[in-house]
């Protein structure tokens, strides 16, 4: 069953402006992470942030977990155009499990 | 060096034929991974394999069947194709699974006609 769910479904930004995304989910989890994919690609695996953890940054990206509202959101700042791609966050239930949303499309104009 | 690497790339075939999808990863993973991504872009999971042995089978016909021979291949055999079928298929592994990051293939783009 479909476990996340991004919002919104498309993003259109400006270059140099900051893109945010949500996904939200159903039930408990261990860990929840975020992956980019870009047009006819594979997934590239982005952050992972562990149940106990609220926030983490890697370089440009900034994840947030309320697990009290079962809801993520990833920040990217400073927008460039090579950005441009799909995201979606994938959560673990209770291992061997990886469910993914359907995606927030971001485009990232220059 | 690839990390999962899955073939063919593209794969056009007609209805009720009988098709496979290879995929092979060299990071030593235990956990292997078969997910669908359909023309909306969900990515729906179909199988998981813990070093060879079946973990989950989502809803899936058993026109689908996997194949593990060792913990570096997880193969994916359709029969009977049917238009449904098409979209794209993506291998992935990962260490002790759910806890570290999943690293994925390019794809499978499956046309059936």
């Amino acid at each position: 069953s479909q476990q996340g769910e991004e919002d919104p479904q498309a993003l259109s930004i400006q270059e140099g402006e900051n893109a945010t995304m949500n996904c939200s989910y159903k039930t408990s989890i261990n860990n929840l992470q975020w992956y980019r994919q870009n047009s006819g690609r594979g997934l590239v695996h982005l952050i992972l942030i562990r149940s106990n953890e609220r926030e983490k940054h890697s370089g440009r990206l900034r994840v947030t977990l309320d697990t009290s509202k079962k809801s993520s959101s990833l920040l990217i700042t400073a927008s460039r155009a090579a950005d441009t791609a799909s995201y979606f966050c994938a959560t673990d239930l209770t291992g061997n499990q990886f469910y993914f949303g359907t995606g927030t499309s971001l485009t990232v104009i220059p | 060096d690839t990390a999962v690497s899955q073939t063919p790339k593209y794969l056009v075939t007609q209805m009720g034929n009988d098709k496979s999808i290879k995929c092979e990863q060299n990071l030593g993973h235990d956990t292997m991974y078969w997910y669908k991504q359909d023309s909306k872009k969900f990515l729906k999971i179909m199988f998981s394999y813990n070093n060879k042995e079946l973990i989950i089978n989502e809803t899936v016909p058993n026109r689908f069947s996997p194949k593990s021979p060792d913990k570096a291949h997880l193969n994916l055999h359709i029969n009977s194709l049917e238009l449904g079928d098409s979209a794209v298929y993506f291998c992935a592994s990962s260490t002790i699974s759910g806890t570290e990051e999943a690293f994925f293939g390019q794809g499978t783009r499956l046309t059936v006609v």
